[in-house]
């Protein structure tokens, strides 16, 4: 079974551009997660969707958003990127609630 | 909300010692998971814990649920260079939402071979 495929692995950005990245998840999974990884404050939860609506949101400004579609593929998207923003972005899913999740390689983000 | 702290923060050790890291919750968590991340990785699931006072074993490595089931804890005997990687707790997340985890900040492991 295929694992959790994240696109693209790279990505250099100017300030107040904006980006969206992708996220497919393991077949079958529904439930896809993104987290912002940054070596001061480690991993934080961006949000959560399941069957296409989210479920669940972590404390992150507006600028971050995303979606999920019918067929469990996700997508999020930063507008006006900041020096800040540069991190790496993992996506996770899981089959359901309380179960393990699945991370995928990530997408590591460059602003500058 | 609900914070998950983690420590130590980076732990040296000589190949062959012991290594314990240590997570503990602001509140109750109904479960907690573990994840490693190697250098340049992605985190990868190991264990998940659920009942009060849970202990479990993979190999050299132990983890355990307290009894309060606010804090956790993975040992790992007999440190190897293959356990070189930051080691995460993470629990439900805040906010009472259902979905998605909340990470320690997680523990560095670094081997002296």
């Amino acid at each position: 079974k295929a694992g959790v495929t994240q696109t693209p692995r790279y990505l250099i950005k100017t300030r107040g551009q904006q980006v969206t990245l992708s996220c497919s998840p393991i077949s079958g999974h529904r439930s896809v997660s993104w987290y912002q990884q940054t070596p001061g404050q480690g991993l934080q939860f961006l949000f959560e969707y399941f069957s296409e609506t989210q479920r669940n949101k972590g404390n992150f400004p507006g600028r971050f958003s995303g979606r999920q579609f019918s067929n469990s593929r996700s997508e999020m998207n930063v507008s006006t990127l900041e020096l800040g923003d540069s991190a790496l972005y993992l996506c996770a899913s899981r089959s359901n609630r309380n179960t393990e999740a699945f991370f995928g390689q990530g997408t590591r983000l460059t602003v500058v | 909300g609900q914070q998950v702290m983690q420590i130590p923060q980076y732990q040296h050790v000589q190949e062959g010692e012991d290594f314990t890291t240590y997570c503990n919750s602001s509140t109750t968590l109904s479960n907690i998971q573990w994840y490693k991340q190697r250098p340049g990785g992605h985190p990868v699931f190991l264990i998940q814990l659920v009942k009060s006072g849970e202990v479990k074993k993979q190999k050299r490595l132990t983890f355990q649920f307290g009894e309060a089931k606010k804090n956790s804890s993975l040992h790992i005997t007999a440190t190897q260079t293959t356990d070189v990687g930051t080691y995460f707790c993470a629990g439900p997340p805040r906010g009472g939402g259902a979905d998605g985890l909340t990470f320690g900040k997680g523990t560095h492991l670094i081997i002296q071979p």
